[in-house]
């Protein structure tokens, strides 16, 4: 089946870095995204990675590797407004469909 | 800008009763999709379709319909709601180029009782 594995959840310090593991298993691979979702919010698009390496925005960084299938969402100089659902989706085929993983919670502390 | 548009934002219904949650888009997305997101829960795509005219199903596709007679529109219709139907459900829509974000509505809380 198609499926794809985080950390149920994650806490760090303000002004920390943290990173974020997504492992997925499918029959075919397309890219890897990330979400961000806050508490009664809806999800809003950080990054996506379709080749293997390292994609930087910002505070924000998410990294792919298509061999491992494996990516990370890495977050520097931790804000208390980081605190919130981090959610890796993947592209798994020619239809654009979107599969989402599970969530990580991340909480900041001060 | 709107972006993607959901309505209602709140429902309560009865066990068995029917309804459509609405869902509008105004970016000329071709690819719209409905998720439902239980509490503590990942998204669970329920159906999507990539253009008018074309629905396909997603993970979790069972007491729902879907339609898309238009690119603006994607209607989801609950036949008969059942208890294990309330949950928040997410319209979201996109481009087809695969590094483009997915845009999600605010989402519609649903209880069935």
């Amino acid at each position: 089946g198609q499926s794809l594995e985080q950390p149920s959840e994650v806490t760090a310090v303000e002004g920390a870095i943290v990173q974020i593991n997504c492992t997925y298993q499918t029959s075919g691979f397309y890219g890897l995204s990330w979400y961000q979702q806050h508490d009664g919010g809806a999800p809003t698009f950080l990054s996506y990675n379709a080749l293997d390496g390292l994609e930087e925005t910002g505070r924000f960084s998410s990294f792919l590797s298509r061999s491992d299938s494996y990516g990370y969402l890495l977050l520097q100089e931790l804000q208390m407004k980081d605190s919130a659902s981090y959610f890796c989706a993947a592209r798994m085929d020619s239809s654009y469909k979107l599969i989402f993983g599970s969530g990580t919670r991340l909480l900041v502390r001060p | 800008n709107a972006g993607v548009t959901q309505t209602p934002k709140f429902q309560v219904l009865k066990t068995g009763q029917s309804m459509t949650l609405q869902c509008a888009q105004d970016m000329n997305h071709e690819y719209m999709s409905w998720y439902r997101q239980d509490p503590g829960m990942g998204l669970r795509l329920i159906h999507y379709s990539v253009g008018a005219g074309i629905t396909d199903q997603g993970e979790v596709p069972n007491g729902y319909n879907v339609s898309r007679s238009t690119t603006e529109d994607f209607p989801l219709r609950l036949l008969s709601a059942a208890p294990s139907q309330t949950s928040v459900y997410f319209c979201a829509s996109r481009t087809g180029q695969g590094n483009q974000p997915q845009h999600f509505g605010d989402g519609t809380r649903l209880s069935i009782l």
